[in-house]
């Protein structure tokens, strides 16, 4: 089982600051392999960025994705206060599929 | 645009199965991988599995011996079933679609929200 680990596990920001998510990897995951997900309050989470960086259909250019080997990030530059949500990473890489434990960004 | 939608009892007795059906409206079920994740309250995702066309399913080991999946292509639907369940089992529900080659979620249903208690 490959264990995702999120950090920090909360984040507290103004509207028009820069967010920077990590995901830590238990072992080597190929950057084709990592996808984040956006959940909001209530709702079902919903697809930002699969291969690492590829960000989904819809998503604006203000989440971007980085990362390889066991180190991920999702940045969320100039936040703005719709982006108040739970982020998770998720691997894809093991038919065993993991997510992390997510990342909750509050928008002050 | 593909919809998914999650449907089944609300409430379940301890010891009983769950049981859920996922209809999919805008697409065919067939040549997807189609899985379930589970939320239980206040905490993070967990990944149930997968079916795809019935006969390929792959179950979270923590879950496999209680954990059956299946697809029905007529319906366009594919459904859970969790035996045996437990107070540890209350959760929201959802099913989501796999991308291409069975690799992330790209579309995902409302969720249900299953209760396990007497």
């Amino acid at each position: 089982e490959i264990v995702l680990t999120q950090s920090p596990g909360t984040v507290s920001l103004s509207p028009g600051e820069r967010a920077a998510l990590s995901c830590r990897a238990s072992e080597s995951v190929s950057s084709k392999y990592i996808a984040w997900y956006q959940q909001k309050r209530g709702q079902a989470p919903r697809l930002l960025i699969y291969a690492t960086s590829s960000r989904a259909t819809g998503i604006p250019d203000r989440f971007s994705g980085s990362g390889s080997g066991t180190d991920f990030t999702l940045t969320i530059s100039r936040l703005e206060a719709e982006d108040s949500a739970v982020y998770y990473c998720h691997q894809y890489v093991d038919s065993f599929r993991t997510f992390g434990q997510g990342t909750k960004v509050d928008i002050k | 645009q593909v919809q998914l939608q999650e449907s089944g009892p609300g409430l379940v007795k301890p010891s009983e199965t769950l049981s859920l059906t996922c209809t999919v409206s805008g697409d065919s079920v067939d040549g997807y991988y189609w899985g379930w994740i589970r939320q239980p309250p206040g905490k993070g995702l967990e990944w149930i599995g997968y079916v795809h066309y019935s006969d390929d399913t792959i179950y979270n080991p923590s879950l496999r011996s209680r954990v059956t999946m299946s697809q029905d292509t007529p319906k366009n639907q594919f459904s859970l079933k969790l035996t045996s369940v437990t107070a540890a089992d209350t959760a929201v529900y959802f099913c989501a679609r796999y991308s291409r080659g069975g690799k992330y979620f790209d579309f995902w249903g409302q969720g249900r929200l299953v209760t396990v208690s007497s």
